[in-house]
């Protein structure tokens, strides 16, 4: 496979649920974002790891963790969600978390319902 | 804090040239993006253009940057049905603030036949 892949597409679960969302990127890269794209807001980033270590955490509520064992995958436990956090999960990666020309790359994303 | 700001929706016939319109609030920005996102898919980098540059032109694509008043475009010509799609403007501060893109909203593009 190529590029950013995501998996699952779809992912259904209640609001006492554990789940885990799986990004993996083909493109040797070094730094991998998690973004939230809801209907009622732009495209907010949440996480970014360059060269495995965590860079940011823009606010994000402790019932999303990260985790990003090697450079290529990156993954979003899920625990204890709301309603509200139903949205498409973007992962993204690119070569740094330099800035500038740093282009990301984005996955197809996972559709999440909190039910 | 960084905003960034797009109309919401552009109708356009086939064949005829489609312009989206972006502005944005921090003038450190170094970088600004055009992503277009269709249907059940990610986001898909279409060009970008540094911010020491007033016009970038890629084939179909002209993207034309007014710094002084922070208003991006980008200029689509002979517009086809494969065009409709969400096309989002983002913007990444200077490098020591690494790459944190902030995106717009989105607008929504339509390409009636």
């Amino acid at each position: 496979e190529t590029g950013v892949t995501q998996t699952p597409r779809h992912l259904v679960m209640g609001m006492t649920n554990k789940k885990s969302l799986k990004c993996e990127q083909h493109l040797g890269h070094n730094a991998m974002y998690w973004y939230k794209q809801s209907a009622k807001k732009p495209l907010e980033l949440m996480f970014v790891y360059n060269f495995k270590e965590q860079t940011e955490n823009n606010s994000v509520p402790s019932r999303f963790s990260p985790e990003c064992p090697n450079s290529s995958h990156l993954f979003l436990h899920l625990h204890t969600l709301q309603p509200e956090d139903s949205a498409l999960y973007l992962c993204a990666s690119s070569q740094t978390a330099g800035g500038g020309t740093d282009t990301q790359y984005f996955g197809p994303g996972t559709r999440l319902t909190v039910l | 804090g960084e905003d960034v700001e797009q109309s919401l929706f552009l109708s356009v016939r086939e064949g005829d040239s489609s312009v989206i319109n972006c502005t944005y609030t921090d003038s450190s920005s170094t970088y600004l993006y055009w992503y277009k996102q269709e249907p059940g898919a990610g986001l898909q980098l279409l060009t970008y253009i540094f911010s020491n540059m007033d016009m970038k032109q890629d084939q179909r694509l002209t993207v034309l940057l007014n710094k002084k008043d922070k208003h991006l475009s980008l200029r689509i010509a002979d517009t086809q049905t494969g065009d409709s799609a969400i096309y989002f403007c983002a913007e990444s501060p200077r490098k020591a603030a690494g790459n944190k893109l902030t995106f717009g909203g989105g607008t929504r593009v339509l390409v009636k036949p």
